[in-house]
């Protein structure tokens, strides 16, 4: 089955500053990868996605990346500020064929924090 | 619109007793997906509901089962609940199985 590898587990930045969060994916067949930000106590929250067709998405401060070839994908978060700090979680799936249509398979997680 | 609804918000049981949790989907949404969060573990797919079918089912035991129903809305179902049961159960929706997940707040459930 599909193995995603998130790093780094933990993650410091003073507040400007950017922040770069990457996951690798083991099954050549997932093509739809999103991330998702869970504050304390908090539900994950969807902030970005990618599918397979696309190499970069961008959303105001927040973009993803995806290199197929690889089986890699990024998260950077441009001039970071404490209400960023979280942890982010990446994820990837399998859409439409294939039987693991609702399956999404997470990362372990990064710590972000932004100091002010 | 409302978002996905996880109930209750906590339970604490013990060893040996069952437990329900429910989950209603936002509104449109057929697709609801069950995971398990827990520290060591992380986030782990227990099992997915599409227009009432099982569609597919993580690497748990027999003890965690489910259903959807007509409304769409669904509830899992622990047996013989052990400690190692603790965790932070999370319910998420989409409108169809091609469309992004949306989760709920989850429900943690506590074993003593």
């Amino acid at each position: 089955g599909e193995n995603v590898e998130q790093h780094p587990s933990t993650l410091s930045v003073q507040e400007g500053d950017s922040a770069v969060i990457k996951c690798t994916y083991s099954d050549s067949a997932s093509n739809y990868f999103p991330w998702y930000k869970q504050e304390l106590g908090k539900r994950p929250q969807l902030i970005i996605d990618i599918r397979s067709n696309v190499g970069e998405k961008k959303d105001q401060r927040i973009a993803v990346t995806l290199n197929k070839t690889a089986k890699h994908f990024s998260l950077h978060i441009t001039e970071t500020q404490p209400e960023d700090s979280a942890v982010y979680f990446c994820a990837a799936k399998l859409f439409a064929g294939g039987t693991s249509y609702g399956k999404l398979t997470f990362g372990q997680g990064t710590i972000l924090t932004v100091h002010p | 619109k409302a978002g996905v609804t996880q109930t209750p918000r906590y339970l604490i049981k013990t060893r040996g007793q069952q437990v329900t949790l429910s989950c209603s989907p936002i509104s449109g949404h057929r697709s609801v997906s069950w995971y398990q969060q827990t520290p060591g573990q992380g986030l782990q797919f227990l099992f997915e509901y599409f227009s009432e079918t099982q569609r597919n089912k993580g690497n748990f035991p027999g003890r965690f089962s489910g259903r959807q129903f007509s409304n769409s809305r669904s509830e899992m179902n622990v047996s013989t609940l052990e400690l190692g049961d603790s965790a932070l159960y999370l319910c998420a929706s989409s409108t169809e199985r091609n469309q992004p997940q949306h989760f709920g707040d989850g429900t943690r459930l506590s074993i003593l």
